[in-house]
């Protein structure tokens, strides 16, 4: 039973191109979240997603940054446009349910470096 | 709202020594508390969890963690430090007062083991 799948591992980008992360959630997930980690601090909630739907998105920078779970394949985070700024260690996060007990399994994460 | 404080952003310890990482939190409801640990260039991995029934929670690797309402802190310790615990340490805490169970991470400890 696969992990939690992210490609690319690592991911270069110069300023003003756009970078496109994929996340395979565990099988049977349908509950997917991203994170982003900057050096020296915790992970930050970036989104929550179902299949087809934005449940919460409450963390998500408000221009340049969307994400999308379609019925078939991965999750995709979007960023246009990158800029220094966006370099970071971006993880995906999959869970079978939301209750109280349900637990997220963490990707090995995305670190992108935007030159 | 909820939040989580990790005290200390590095802890040296000795090979064979007692491991004490510290975590206090904020919640307005009862909270649901997590451990995790990463290890370079991976993703996290859970190591424990409280959700209201023992106090106590063993985890794996030999850690455990103990929940204080009273101090609001949920501490990670493991008797004996090996050199392959060295790796950082998140804190989370979440609860439903957001309408969702989606974690909140403390800053991270990275744990230093000596020989």
């Amino acid at each position: 039973n696969a992990g939690v799948m992210q490609n690319p591992r690592h991911l270069v980008r110069r300023r003003g191109q756009e970078a496109r992360l994929r996340c395979s959630p565990m099988k049977g997930h349908s509950h997917v979240y991203w994170y982003r980690q900057l050096p020296e601090e915790g992970l930050k909630f970036m989104v929550y997603l179902q299949k087809e739907n934005i449940i919460d998105e409450s963390g998500m920078p408000k221009e340049r940054f969307s994400a999308e779970f379609p019925k078939e394949g991965p999750s995709i985070l979007r960023i246009q446009q990158v800029v220094r700024g966006d370099s970071a260690a971006y993880f995906c996060a999959s869970s079978l349910g939301v209750t109280s007990t349900d637990t997220q399994y963490f990707g090995p994460g995305t670190r992108l470096t935007v030159l | 709202a909820q939040s989580v404080t990790q005290l200390g952003s590095h802890v040296s310890v000795s090979e064979g020594a007692l491991v004490l990482l510290r975590c206090n939190y904020s919640s307005s409801v009862p909270p649901y508390l997590f451990w995790y640990v990463q290890y370079p260039n991976q993703g996290l991995q859970l190591l424990l969890k409280y959700t209201s029934a023992a106090t106590l929670v063993k985890g794996i690797n030999g850690f455990e963690a103990e929940f204080k309402k009273s101090e609001t802190s949920f501490h990670l310790t493991k008797p004996s430090a090996h050199m392959s615990d060295a790796a950082e340490y998140f804190c989370a805490v979440s609860d439903a007062s957001g309408g969702s169970y989606i974690p909140t991470f403390g800053r991270g400890t990275s744990l230093i083991v000596h020989p």
